[in-house]
């Protein structure tokens, strides 16, 4: 149990089906990142929030749509998504430090694994 | 193009002795490296992490080395228990711990101890 916890932990849905993937850390921490694990592919980040603001989207398509209403609950909004969106999904959450871009390691979530059909 | 590369996909060792598992960088932007472990269902857990101002870090069984001239950063686990058998990833950032712009991850390596 690393502190983050990911909601639904698998999602099958079709392509023009809307859903949400929801995390929350109970760390006390103040950045929060979704990264995307494709088949034989390394985690690749998708987006950064710091104290609420979102500060890194990694050329993610508009079909996929964070949202962050509190330091502790992170979202991620998918809408017409194509089966090549089929991933696992992880959320991260870390505490900025003093130094200047400094911060602890990423706690990580168990990962949502989601199939578009 | 991978900044980030594990060029073994899997890894057997024997139990009780050494396992070393590499790991090459490509952008000399990286300043702070970081090993998770993954094992099935679940998601990474840090490991050990080095700054680019050391060389080597220690952590009980876990050592990490980082070559910076080379761009290669490497863990060695010594001695191996079965328990260690699981997916190890190397990551990198600017910045301490991830900094504002996250991790960039290599593949992993699949790590499998027999008894």
């Amino acid at each position: 149990e690393t502190g983050v916890t990911q909601t639904p932990r698998h999602l099958v849905m079709g392509m023009t089906n809307k859903k949400s993937l929801k995390c929350e850390q109970h760390l006390g921490h103040n950045a929060m990142y979704w990264y995307k694990q494709s088949a034989k592919k390394p985690l690749e980040l998708m987006f950064v929030y710091n104290f609420k603001e979102q500060t890194e989207n990694n050329s993610v398509p508009s079909r996929f749509s964070p949202e962050c209403p509190n330091s502790s609950h992170l979202f991620l909004h998918l809408h017409t998504l194509q089966p090549e969106d089929s991933a696992l999904y992880l959320c991260a959450s870390s505490q900025k430090l003093g130094a200047p871009n400094s911060y602890n390691e990423q706690f990580f979530g168990p990962g949502t694994r989601l199939t578009v059909l | 193009d991978q900044q980030v590369k594990q060029n073994s996909p899997s890894l057997s060792v024997q139990e009780g002795r050494i396992s070393i598992l590499n790991c090459d960088y490509t952008n000399s932007m990286f300043d702070y490296f970081l090993w998770y472990k993954k094992y099935p269902a679940e998601g990474p857990t840090f490991l050990i992490s080095i700054s680019s101002i050391k060389d080597k870090n220690e952590d009980g069984r876990f050592t990490v080395f980082l070559n910076k001239s080379a761009k290669h950063l490497s863990l060695h686990i010594v001695p191996s228990q079965p328990g260690d058998s699981a997916v190890y990833f190397c990551a990198a950032s600017v910045g301490v711990g991830g900094g504002a712009d996250g991790l960039t991850f290599g593949k992993g390596t699949h790590l499998i101890i027999q008894p």
